[in-house]
């Protein structure tokens, strides 16, 4: 079964960046896109972007530009999100997603000094 | 962006009574392809999002044919009928047929 298997909970520091991890399986990687979004209580869900899994392509939200950096492994069968000069306003929950039809478990970011 | 607006922010419903959402686009989602990209995501308390129904209709696997979607255009509902108690959490709509994908603000859905 398709599964998306994300990293563990981040604590980090204003001006710091993280990088999250999203790993698939139960399906060919690259046959699919993979997508992240942002979740926060006061913005809901936002879509960050997704990658082209096969090429390596990016398409970004034009809010999320300069923010987040998406990148991929195929030999791992994994999905990266890199979010630098990171802010509070950072904070939320992170979700990688194929399409809309499965996500993973989410990845909490808090930006705390 | 396209805005999507759903109402109501949140509802009460009793167990059996059935409980109705609306969303509404700021523009057509009728793509160039006929289709019209218009996805309905559920999220139970704790738990990430699940997508129950694509393009305006259309059922995902093992989700119960108690959820229905209709619309076309700009205005879009989904319907549950005979509510349940893990019916409970926040429904998004969700927009797929411009870049970039955006969600309504979400619906509460209360069991009464």
């Amino acid at each position: 079964q398709v599964q998306l298997q994300q990293s563990g909970a981040e604590l980090a520091k204003p001006g710091s960046s993280v990088k999250i991890s999203c790993k698939a399986s139960g399906y060919t990687f690259t046959s699919y896109y993979i997508s992240w979004i942002k979740q926060t209580t006061g913005q809901g869900l936002e879509y960050i972007g997704y990658i082209n899994t096969g090429s390596g392509g990016t398409n970004y939200n034009e809010k999320f530009k300069g923010k987040a950096t998406l990148t991929v492994d195929k030999s791992s069968s994994t999905a990266f999100m890199q979010l630098s000069s990171l802010t509070p306003d950072d904070s939320a929950v992170y979700y990688c997603a194929r399409g809309t039809g499965y996500w993973g478990q989410g990845v909490m970011v808090t930006v705390s000094s | 962006d396209i805005v999507m607006t759903q109402t109501p922010l949140s509802l009460s419903v009793a167990i059996g009574q059935s409980a109705s959402i609306s969303c509404k686009s700021s523009q057509s989602l009728k793509y160039s392809d006929g289709k019209t990209y218009l996805n309905w995501v559920f999220q139970s308390p704790g738990q990430s999002p699940k997508r129950l129904i694509y393009q305006v209709s259309k059922l995902d696997s093992g989700v119960p044919d108690r959820f229905s979607g209709t619309g076309s255009e700009t205005d879009f509902t989904l319907k549950i009928s005979r509510v349940e108690a893990e019916d409970l959490g926040v429904y998004y709509c969700c927009q797929g047929s411009y870049s970039p994908l955006t969600f309504g603000s979400g619906t509460k859905l209360e069991i009464k």
